[in-house]
Formats: structure tokens, sequence, C-alpha cells
């Protein structure tokens, strides 16, 4: 198993570009979320989703866009990249339908944005 | 709405000393209760998890926490640090009932002098 994968493990953009951050999951685990994690901010709640063709909104969602057309992958879309988004991105999965299930996190994406 | 209080950005200790990083949550009825490590430019991982079968739960790397429902509090505890602990500690919590979103403490960077 590779667990959670995510690509890339860095990216530096220019203000206004737009890009993806991949993350895939080999566990068969119906959720997936992505957070972002500033310094003394600990993690934050992007997005979720709680099986394929399922996403909702978490905490701060502004900016971000994500969709779930299959089990496995749970890309992550910045539209028109802002320095606020300068960030460390990690991506989790688990199994859902127990609230005590372990989420397993990806490595994470470092992005910068000029 | 929860929230998770972990008191100390950062915590120093002399290796060989007890480790105690401090978790408090907010609600009113126990949720499922989680501490994850995270060592530099790495991911999360899971140390241990409060599910309600017990109120002390051991962990990995000879980490445990104990629940309190009194004192609404789960700290994490270690006897005797080693260097190798130093790393990024985070709390986090998740409602019963709820989708499966963990909220996440702030964190707290453990430091370990020789």
């Amino acid at each position: 198993n590779a667990g959670v994968t995510q690509t890339p493990k860095f990216q530096v953009l220019k203000t206004g570009q737009s890009m993806t951050l991949q993350c895939a999951q080999d566990m068969n685990h119906e959720y997936m979320s992505w957070y972002r994690q500033d310094p003394g901010m600990g993690l934050r709640l992007i997005h979720y989703s709680v099986g394929a063709g399922i996403t909702d909104q978490g905490e701060v969602p502004n900016g971000y866009n994500v969709s779930r057309s299959t089990t496995e992958d749970f890309p992550l879309r910045l539209l028109s990249a802002a320095p606020s988004q300068t960030s460390v991105y990690f991506c989790a999965s688990s199994y859902f339908g127990t609230e005590a299930n372990t989420q397993y996190f990806g490595p994470g994406t470092r992005l910068t944005v000029l | 709405a929860q929230s998770v209080t972990q008191l100390g950005s950062h915590v120093s200790v002399s290796e060989g000393a007890l480790v105690l990083l401090r978790c408090n949550y907010s609600s009113s009825v126990p949720p499922y209760l989680f501490w994850y490590v995270q060592y530099p430019n790495q991911g999360l991982q899971l140390l241990l998890k409060y599910t309600s079968a017990a109120t002390l739960v051991k962990g990995i790397n000879g980490f445990e926490a104990e629940f309190k429902k009194s004192e609404t509090s789960f700290h994490l505890t270690k006897p005797s640090a080693h260097m190798s602990d130093a790393a990024e500690y985070f709390c986090a919590v998740r409602e019963r009932g709820s989708q499966g979103n963990l909220i996440f403490g702030k964190g707290t960077k453990l430091s370990v002098k020789p």
C-alpha cells in the first residue's frame, strides 16, 4: 500500500495562476479531505468528500475547488492563486461511518504564491 | 462550535525528563480525541486515539494520554523524553455524529535538550 500520495511536493506560482494539487489513496477509503497548515494556526479544513460525487466545504473553502469522480482521487484546484494561499497543503483519508476512524495523511505539498 | 485548545505553543524538556503536552476540548458531549505527531517536513502520523473504550490510552513510541471528562482534557505524556521525540504535536477532536471532520488545535512544538 502506498497510502495517501500527494503531488507535487513543492510548487511556486505567480499571483493569478491556477493549478491542481493531486491526492490519491489506495486504501478504498470513502472519506477524503484537504487541509492547509499555516504557522501557529494548526490545520484548517478546506473541503471534504464522503464518497465519489459528493463534496462539501470546510472551514476555509474560498479560492479552492474540488471534485471527486473516483474513490481514489481527490484533486484540489486553485482557480486564481493569491499570496494568502501560500501554505502547506495536506490531503487525508479514512473509512467513513465510524467517527473513531483514523485519518491517514499524505506527505504534503508546500505551495508558495508570489 | 467545537474547539480544541493546546496550552503552550512551544515546550522544551531535557532528555530523560517527563513530557506533558496539554489539550482541552470544549464539547459537553465527550468527542473522539486524537493526538498526531508531525516530524519536520513530513505529514501527520497518529500517535493515539480515545474512542471511549478506556480512559487511559497507550500509543506508539511510549506516549500515552488520559481522558478526563470532568476537566474536558486529553493531555499527552511520556515518562522519559528522547531526542527523537522532537516534533510538533497536534490534538484533534471529532464530534460524535459528525461527518468525520477533524478539528485541530494549533499545535505544540516539542524541543528536547541533550
